[in-house]
């Protein structure tokens, strides 16, 4: 599996975008890059995913490096309840092919 | 959207009791399930993969007598702890794959595990 990093923690205020980065220097050509979200108690929610270009959909945008070592997931305007716990996972072969493999992912506060 | 089931939410019991877990696709068919396990302030952690009509495949680690997977129709998957102990207490997440492919998986809302 793809290693990724993610910072451990960021911070947003309320209806400001966000941009959460993630290196995945060791991605394979054919992984895709997921991201899930995990709110308190509850279990992970996909968010978006993508393979090469820039993915949009009504809950984010999926910004791809050219080289896609690395991409970052923007909430174009952070409400409270987009505060979670972010996990970017390369899976390979699709959507939902493949094990997920889920790292430490980072902690979003969203502030009012 | 696609919504997967996951019953009970929350269950307390007696060490020694085997607990089991169900996971039901509701408006799709799953020909695979995951299961995981997630410890507090810790991320997922895959225990099992469940086929449909096929032997569970078990990551390294995970005792398959201790947790038994049984998937037996497109839209059920059950995992049943046995024995359980306090150290088997814990946060347990299923998750299904649609048949169709080409869609995200989708995830239970957990079982919060307490073995007393």
């Amino acid at each position: 599996d793809a290693k990724t990093t993610q910072p451990n923690s960021m911070e947003s205020n309320e209806e400001e975008p966000v941009h959460l980065p993630c290196n995945h220097s060791t991605i394979s050509g054919t992984d895709y890059i997921h991201w899930y979200r995990q709110l308190p108690s509850q279990g992970p929610e996909y968010v978006i995913h993508g393979l090469t270009s820039n993915v949009n959909n009504r809950m984010a945008s999926l910004a791809i490096a050219e080289d896609r070592k690395s991409s970052t997931l923007i909430l174009h305007r952070a409400t409270l309840r987009d505060a979670a716990v972010y996990y970017c996972i390369p899976n390979a072969g699709g959507t939902s092919y493949g094990k997920l493999t889920f790292g430490q992912g980072t902690i979003l506060t969203v502030h009012p | 959207g696609a919504v997967v089931s996951q019953h009970p939410s929350r269950v307390i019991c007696k060490s020694g009791t085997s607990v089991k877990i169900e996971c039901r696709s509701l408006d799709f068919q799953a020909t695979t399930m995951f299961w995981y396990r997630q410890f507090p302030k810790q991320s997922l952690m895959l225990m099992a993969t469940s086929n449909e009509g096929s032997k569970a495949t078990y990551e390294q680690g995970v005792e398959k007598d201790k947790f038994l997977i049984n998937h037996a129709s497109l839209t059920l998957s059950t995992l049943t702890v046995t024995s359980a102990h306090p150290e088997d207490s814990s946060f347990y997440i299923c998750s299904a794959r649609d048949v169709r492919g080409n869609q995200p998986q989708h995830f239970g809302d957990g079982t919060r595990l307490s073995i007393l």
